[in-house]
């Protein structure tokens, strides 16, 4: 049963439209969120979210978290080709273990 | 950000050979060490865990003796897959962290393909 679920798996959209990747979880002792956009090679840090509530934001790309709800968005506004990639949610426990990835979600932005 | 190299970046070899995989963290001490294993079109596999010093812990269905990892200094870290077959090409990657698991830095990875 997987731990971090990611939603959509892929998504198409064209240059300019703004997208909404979802990733909820379910773990005993949560202590962070991460997200992470990978393109060709390793995948390379995004955001990392521990409170409810309080949007992270970078550029055309932000992110907030639900502790309540257990979920997290990933916003990604004004699109461009070079946002195609997979963007990856992973959840880190509480005590010295590893990353908990979810399947990841494949974004194409075609112009 | 930390600097996380692997070599090497790309390895095509036979059937029944063994190939070493090594990841170096270039510029700080990484006391543990992951080992991923991606598929196309699908997520990272976490393989196992290195601590400096100490046995890896491998994750559940990862044979042990098949994907031999040592983790001999706190800078190295080697993965060996040994009799490798045409079902073992994937994309392995390796990140180290020297404190808690979201600090890990990813390497670049390295894409096998045993024929």
């Amino acid at each position: 049963e997987d731990k971090v679920v990611q939603s959509p798996l892929s998504l198409v959209v064209h240059e300019g439209d703004t997208v909404t990747l979802n990733c909820s979880y379910e773990v005993t002792n949560f202590r962070s969120l991460l997200w992470y956009k990978q393109e060709k090679k390793a995948p390379t840090f995004l955001f990392m979210l521990t409170s409810s509530g309080i949007e992270k934001k970078s550029g055309r790309l932000s992110s907030i978290l639900d502790k309540k709800e257990l979920f997290s968005i990933l916003n990604i506004t004004a699109t461009q080709t070079g946002d195609s990639a997979v963007y990856l949610c992973a959840v880190e426990e509480v005590g010295n273990t590893p990353l908990v990835f979810g399947k990841g979600t494949r974004l194409s932005v075609i112009a | 950000g930390a600097v996380v190299s692997q070599h090497p970046s790309w390895v095509i070899c036979k059937s029944g050979t063994s190939v070493k995989i090594e990841c170096r963290s270039l510029d700080f001490q990484a006391t543990t060490m992951f080992w991923y294993r991606q598929f196309p079109k699908q997520s990272l596999m976490l393989m196992a865990t290195s601590n400096e010093g100490s046995k890896a812990t491998y994750e559940q269905g990862v044979e042990k003796d098949k994907f031999l990892i040592n983790h001999a200094s706190l800078t190295l870290s080697t993965l060996t897959v040994t009799s490798a077959h045409p079902e073992d090409s994937s994309f392995y990657i390796c990140s180290a962290s020297s404190g808690r698991a979201y600090e890990q830095y990813f390497g670049p990875g390295t894409r096998l393909t045993v024929t």
